[in-house]
This record gives C-alpha cells, sequence and structure tokens, in this order.
C-alpha cells in the first residue's frame, strides 16, 4: 500500500459528460501528479500541484482541470469527455514539489462510452 | 528538455532466465534515477533507485548500476520468475529551472516470464 489513495476504482461514463476524480496524497507529502495512461499513448504526465499552488503542466487538455485543495487532496475534472478519454488515470504524491521519488495510486479506470 | 528511452517490448523469458531492459537518458543536470514496476491491474510502485553516479539500487534481485559515462540505468535480474510478469519503467527526476524537481518516465517494457 502506497499510501495514496484514489476514488473511485472504476468509473463509466457517456460522451460529453464531465468526471471529478479524486486523490489522496500520502501523510506529509506537498506535491500532488496526476497522469493518463492508455495503451497507445503510455504514461503521459497532465499537471503536477504543490501545497496548492501549480507546478507544472503537461499534456493536459483544455478539457481537463485539476486543483489541490488545502488539506492537500486533490481532483482531477474532465469534462465534454470523449471515447480517446478512456484510460487509467493515476495520481501521484512526494514530499518535495517533483521528487525524489514519486508513490502511486492504484489508479481510476475511466471508460467513455 | 529530459529524456528516457529504454528498450521496446514485450519481453518473453522463460523461469530462471536472466533479465536486462535497457536504459538511457537524457537530463540537463544530475538526475536520480528510478525503476518503477507496475503489475497487472494495479499502479506503479518504486522498484529501486540510485541518485548519483556508480550507485547501484537493487531491490527483490533486481540491480540497476547509474552510469554517467554512458547516461545508462539498464535493469537487470539474475534468474526472473512467473511473478515477475509485469510492466518496468525507467525514469528520472532532475531540478528544473524553476528549481522544483521534473519527474520524467519511459514508455514502459512489458515483462513475461512463462513457467
Amino acid at each position: 500500500d502506497s499510501g495514496v489513495t484514489q476514488t473511485p476504482k472504476h468509473l463509466i461514463t457517456a460522451t460529453g459528460q464531465r468526471v471529478t476524480l479524486r486523490c489522496s496524497p500520502r501523510s506529509g507529502d506537498l506535491s500532488v501528479y496526476w497522469y493518463q495512461q492508455s495503451l497507445d499513448q503510455g504514461l503521459q504526465f497532465l499537471i503536477q500541484y504543490y501545497n496548492g499552488e501549480e507546478r507544472a503542466k503537461g499534456n493536459i487538455l483544455e478539457r481537463f482541470s485539476a486543483q489541490q485543495f488545502p488539506d492537500l487532496h486533490s481532483e482531477l475534472n474532465l469534462s465534454s469527455l470523449e471515447l480517446g478519454d478512456s484510460a487509467l488515470y493515476f495520481c501521484a504524491s512526494s514530499v518535495e514539489p517533483g521528487g525524489p521519488e514519486a508513490f502511486f495510486g492504484q489508479g481510476t479506470r475511466l471508460t467513455v462510452v | 528538455g529530459n529524456s528516457v528511452t529504454q528498450m521496446e517490448g514485450p519481453v518473453t523469458l522463460s523461469e530462471e532466465a536472466f533479465l536486462t531492459i535497457n536504459c538511457t537518458y537524457t537530463a540537463t543536470g544530475y538526475p536520480s534515477l528510478f525503476w518503477y514496476v507496475q503489475y497487472p491491474g494495479e499502479g506503479l510502485q518504486l522498484l529501486l533507485k540510485a541518485t548519483k553516479a556508480d550507485d547501484k539500487g537493487s531491490n527483490k534481485g533486481f540491480e540497476a548500476t547509474y552510469r554517467k559515462e554512458t547516461t545508462s540505468f539498464h535493469l537487470e535480474k539474475g534468474s526472473v520468475q512467473v511473478s515477475d510478469s509485469a510492466v518496468y519503467f525507467c525514469a528520472l527526476s532532475d531540478r528544473s529551472g524553476a528549481g522544483s524537481y521534473q519527474l520524467t518516465f519511459g514508455k514502459g517494457t512489458k515483462l513475461s516470464v512463462i513457467p
């Protein structure tokens, strides 16, 4: 158990809808990252937060947004969903921004139908 | 920018065979290097790490040595087991110009071990 909790584990929704994925980092970790893992794209970095502030942005679509709250949990919002958004979404956390190592949650499997 | 290149998979080995998964990196600073493992249906777990040149990371029979001269961090295991079947990711962590670390992952190598 990495100590990183993601909910829900599975999510099935229709195209055009909006969903929110939730992540609770390990106790004491201030930095949270979101990754998308799909079969054809591998592990894609989306966005990173540190102590409530955005620190780095990767290949995150404009339809996606995230935030980190004062209690350090984070939410990833995905809107106007398309079939191609179906993927595993991972949250990870670390003590410092970006390192030195990250601890991953079990992921949320999103299926858009 | 930083990048990690690891060998394409999938890799299929018989039980007790020797495993090597190649990983090379490009980084502007002095990165820390990691191998993560993802078992079926699970998230990524840190397998081993090395934080400076010539360091050897090891865990569960796996080893990797930080080679600065060849910018490599190849993963090895002397005798694989069926339970080692998983996807292996090489990664680096390096401080960006903004002072925070940037984590960069390779594409992953799927290993299947057959009895």
